[in-house]
């Protein structure tokens, strides 16, 4: 089946230390997104990529930075991960703004 | 900027009962609300998408509207079940500006 793959599904690293998490999808869709979603909270979008146009959202910390080397894959660098880092990410494709949104099962990062 | 709001944060029913999720939007300049269901530690699963040209979609049991003048959804799950147990999302989109609200936290017990 077409979908969004998100790798490692857990990711622990180092207060400091840089992390990748990557994002994959099959659906061939335009638009991939990132979003931070902390406990019991609302997922908050980080930016998106409309193919390769990127799109930062204004109060995204500048630590925060992602790639997109290709349509199907999506990648999201934290070059200095604090403990307010800690969270799930979540990847989200769509074909185009008016579309629904198709989610990936997240990475969940902790920070020791 | 947009803010949306869902009430009520968590909600417990006997299992069969009909239930309602209502989520509430400050901007009426949106494209579509997408309803959403998140099971812990897991992503989000896309339940119904509303275009902003239209008042309700039906899938199954569920039934989602929307009122885009007075900034309102509501989220109508029938005959409840257990395994409908889990948060439940809704997000409002304008041309790639995804918001959600903080999610209903739903328990259905047996």
């Amino acid at each position: 089946d077409a979908m969004v793959i998100q790798n490692p599904r857990y990711q622990v690293t180092q207060f400091g230390k840089p992390v990748t998490l990557s994002c994959s999808q099959t659906l061939n869709h335009n638009v991939m997104y990132w979003y931070q979603q902390k406990s019991s909270q609302a997922p908050k979008l980080l930016f998106h990529y409309y193919d390769k146009d990127f799109n930062n959202e204004a109060d995204t910390p500048d630590n925060f930075q992602s790639r997109r080397p290709n349509t199907s894959f999506c990648f999201l660098d934290i070059r200095s991960p604090g403990l307010g880092d800690a969270a799930m990410y979540l990847c989200a494709t769509s074909r185009d703004a008016a579309w629904p949104q198709h989610f990936g099962d997240g990475t969940r990062l902790s920070i020791l | 900027k947009q803010e949306v709001t869902q009430i009520p944060a968590a909600l417990s029913v006997p299992e069969g009962e009909n239930l309602v999720l209502n989520c509430s939007f400050t901007d009426s300049a949106i494209y579509n609300l997408q309803w959403f269901r998140q099971d812990p530690g897991k992503g989000l699963t896309s339940l119904l998408l509303i275009q902003s040209s239209q008042r309700e979609q039906t899938s199954g049991r569920l039934n989602a509207s929307l009122d885009k003048s007075s900034g309102r959804s509501t989220l109508y799950i029938a005959a409840s079940q257990p395994g409908d147990s889990a948060t439940y999302l809704c997000a409002v989109n304008n041309n790639n500006d995804m918001r959600f609200g903080a999610g209903t936290r739903l328990t259905v017990k047996p």
